[in-house]
């Protein structure tokens, strides 16, 4: 069965700091990769997501997710990391055997000023 | 993308209770689905709402428990039925609009925060 794993469970990164939260998933063929935030008290919002092609993929708010086959992972990154980011962040995975949304997790964020 | 809006928001109910979440759509979408959030974990997908059929819901969910409706194509409740502490969660409701195919992106809700006395 696909699996998600985000080891990070909290990360703490100071204001303007680049950041990355991990992702690594189980699955045979190509997968389909999402990455969600979750802020306080609000549903999730999707970031960015892969399908196929170019590995590197952009997002919203300056964030973007790099697709390692080899590695089995969709890592997420930000070159500098705003007080606004502090929320959880969530890597999911679409596969059509079981034709659902399987998420990680999850990683707290926590930006310190 | 969609606005979705779920009520309640929130609510604290007795043990025993039963609670129904409404979600509601602004556009046409394709499949809707609701996910249970236990307190600082992941998500769980809990059942896809299908119009006018029954649900089809994932493992250790049954109809009984969680029954849902969806009498069209932007609108779907969950019941939470004879509660106990353990439904205490956040539940969402997702949508992937219309055109969209079952591994498009998924749209969430704000979610309705459940607390079981």
């Amino acid at each position: 069965a696909q699996s998600v794993t985000q080891p990070d469970i909290h990360i703490t990164v100071s204001e303007g700091a680049s950041l990355e939260l991990r992702c690594n998933y189980s699955y045979g063929a190509t997968p389909y990769l999402f990455w969600y935030v979750q802020s306080p008290g609000q549903g999730l919002q999707l970031l960015l997501k892969y399908f196929s092609g170019d590995t590197l993929v952009q997002g919203i708010k300056g964030f973007e997710a790099e697709f390692k086959r080899s590695q089995s992972s969709f890592n997420l990154r930000k070159p500098s990391v705003h007080w606004s980011d502090a929320a959880e962040y969530f890597c999911a995975v679409f596969t059509g055997g079981g034709n659902k949304l399987t998420f990680g997790t999850g990683t707290q964020l926590k930006v310190e000023l | 993308s969609a606005v979705i809006s779920q009520k309640p928001s929130r609510d604290i109910c007795q043990r025993g209770t039963s609670l129904t979440i409404q979600c509601q759509v602004d556009s046409q979408v394709t499949m809707m689905f609701w996910y249970r959030q236990q307190p600082g974990q992941s998500l769980t997908l809990i059942a896809t709402a299908n119009q006018g059929s029954e649900a089809t819901y994932e493992s250790g969910f049954v109809i009984d428990k969680f029954p849902i409706s969806r009498p069209n194509l932007t609108f779907s409740t969950l019941t939470v039925s004879n509660m106990s502490p353990e439904d205490s969660s956040i539940y969402l409701c997702s949508v992937i609009l219309a055109g969209g195919s079952a591994f498009d992106t998924q749209y969430f809700g704000p979610g309705t925060r459940l607390t079981v006395l």
